[in-house]
C-alpha cells in the first residue's frame, strides 16, 4: 500500500542546515509528485516545496532562497534541505503525495526543533 | 497568496449530530478544494477532493460542497471516530494554502 515516512535529526541548532528525507513505498516517484508541508506547534499548515513526477520543482516563494528539494528514485526518497534555520522553523514536517490531485497520502510527520 | 479562512476554529457536538465546517477563499479557487482529517500522531487523511469527490474508503456521511470562494464540509451523523481536527486545502494556485483547522470535540 502507499506509504510515506519522514526522517530527520529532531534537533537542529540555529543557523544550521536541516536535511529531511521522505522515503516512499507503494508507488514510483516517476509517476507521482511529493511535497513537503510543515506545521509549527499550535499553528496552521504551510506548503514548503514540491518535486513533480518529471523532476521539476516548485517552492514557496517566502522560503525559496533557503530551500532545495531533490529526489533519489533508486532509493524512493525525496530530500529537503533548508538552510539558515531559525527558531520559527520549529515545526512538524510532513511529506505528502500528489497525483491527479494533490496530497492524497501523507506521512505521519517528523518533529524538528531549532534550538541551541 | 490565496488566504483560506476556516470556521469555526472549535466545534463541540454529540454523536449523531450533523455538523458543517466552512472555508472561505480570498479569491475564486474554481472548486480546487480538498478536506482532510487529522488525529494526533497520525498522518492527515484526505476525505474530499475537488470540492465534492469522496476519497475511496471514506464513509458517505462525509460530503463537500461549494463554489467560487465558499466551501463546506458536512458530516451528516457524527460517529465517535470523527472527533478530530479538520482542515481545508486550496490547490487552485501556488502556493497551495490551508485553512487554520477546526477541532471537533465531543460535547
Amino acid at each position: 500500500q502507499v506509504q510515506l515516512k519522514e526522517s530527520g535529526p529532531g534537533l537542529v541548532q540555529p543557523s544550521r542546515t536541516l536535511s529531511l528525507t521522505c522515503t516512499v513505498s507503494g508507488f514510483s516517484l516517476t509517476s507521482y509528485g511529493v511535497s513537503w508541508v510543515r506545521q509549527p506547534p499550535g499553528k496552521g499548515l504551510e506548503w514548503i516545496a514540491a518535486i513533480w513526477s518529471g523532476g521539476s520543482t516548485d517552492y514557496n516563494s517566502a522560503l525559496k532562497s533557503r530551500l532545495s528539494i531533490s529526489r533519489d528514485t533508486s532509493k524512493s526518497q525525496v530530500l529537503l534541505k533548508m538552510n539558515s534555520l531559525q527558531t520559527e522553523d520549529t515545526a512538524m514536517y510532513f511529506c505528502a503525495r500528489s497525483g491527479y490531485t494533490p496530497f492524497d497520502y501523507w506521512g505521519q510527520g517528523v518533529m524538528v526543533t531549532v534550538s541551541s | 497568496d490565496i488566504q483560506m479562512t476556516q470556521s469555526p476554529s472549535f466545534l463541540s457536538a454529540s454523536v449523531g449530530d450533523r455538523v458543517t465546517i466552512n472555508c472561505k477563499a480570498s479569491q475564486n479557487i474554481n472548486k480546487y478544494l480538498n478536506w482532510y482529517q487529522q488525529k494526533l500522531g497520525e498522518a492527515p487523511k484526505r476525505l474530499i477532493y475537488n470540492t465534492n469527490n469522496l476519497q475511496t474508503g471514506i464513509p458517505s456521511r462525509f460530503s463537500g460542497s461549494g463554489s467560487g470562494t465558499d466551501y463546506t464540509l458536512t458530516i451528516s451523523s457524527l460517529q465517535p471516530e470523527d472527533f478530530a481536527t479538520y482542515f481545508c486545502l486550496q490547490h487552485n494556485s501556488f502556493p497551495f494554502t490551508f485553512g487554520s483547522g477546526t477541532k471537533l470535540e465531543i460535547k
